[in-house]
């Protein structure tokens, strides 16, 4: 079973400032990791993810995060935040194996707040 | 190329009543999830469906079914609506599952009064 712990409710900064969403998850056997971004009565848009490879994962709108499997973690960063980066930010994990197919595990969010 | 669809986008229903919503996929993507979305347990997974068979299911009560059809349309259904039953339920393309991209639709609004 896998299971994400994000470890901000709410982080509020200024517009230009950088910014880090915390993310940490368990799991039994290796996974993929996600985060997704979700704006006021939508659904989620993927930021970026981790497969395989390089633990520095690049996304979309500047944002990037660092795979670290020995403190199980998966942090997403942007250097400078914009007010149009206000909205709510999901981690997930995908477990490797049949049984875990098509099934994303959220955290319960982190709401950035940008501002000006 | 059109993104997830998911219909209708807002419901209001009274309890004990059931509900039907529909989320038409990417064109050619063959997996679809489902999640429920509450203020208060978050996201939550329901269940998956790939060419036309349950592949994966999450801790719902029998209430909650789906289904998928041979052009990978899926709907879900929840019988004997109950108040916490009101939440975001969002679908979910993809072209496989698993480590693919999922493409997530704007969701459907259930409000059970």
């Amino acid at each position: 079973a896998q299971s994400v712990t994000q470890l901000d409710s709410q982080v509020p900064v200024f517009e230009e400032a950088p910014v880090e969403l915390r993310c940490n998850y368990s799991s039994s056997v290796s996974v993929y990791l996600f985060w997704y971004v979700q704006y006021p009565n939508q659904g989620l848009q993927l930021l970026l993810k981790y497969l395989s490879g390089s633990t520095l994962v690049k996304g979309i709108n500047g944002f990037e995060a660092e795979f670290n499997k020995s403190q199980t973690s998966f942090h997403l960063r942007k250097p400078s935040v914009h007010i149009s980066d206000t909205a709510e930010y999901f981690c997930a994990v995908s477990g490797y194996g049949s049984g875990n197919t098509g099934k994303l595990i959220f955290g319960q969010g982190t709401t950035l707040q940008v501002k000006p | 190329k059109a993104g997830v669809t998911q219909t209708p986008r807002y419901l209001i229903k009274t309890r004990g009543q059931q509900v039907t919503l529909s989320c038409s996929p990417i064109s050619g993507h063959r997996s679809v999830s489902w999640y429920q979305q509450t203020p208060g347990q978050g996201l939550q997974f329901l269940f998956e469906y790939f060419s036309e068979t349950q592949r994966n299911k999450g801790n719902f009560p029998g209430r909650f079914s789906g289904r998928q059809f041979s052009n990978s349309r899926s709907e879900m259904n929840v019988s004997t609506l109950e108040l916490g039953d009101s939440a975001l339920y969002l679908c979910a393309s993809s072209l496989a599952g698993g480590a693919t991209e999922a493409f997530f639709g704007q969701g459907t609004r259930l409000t059970v009064v």
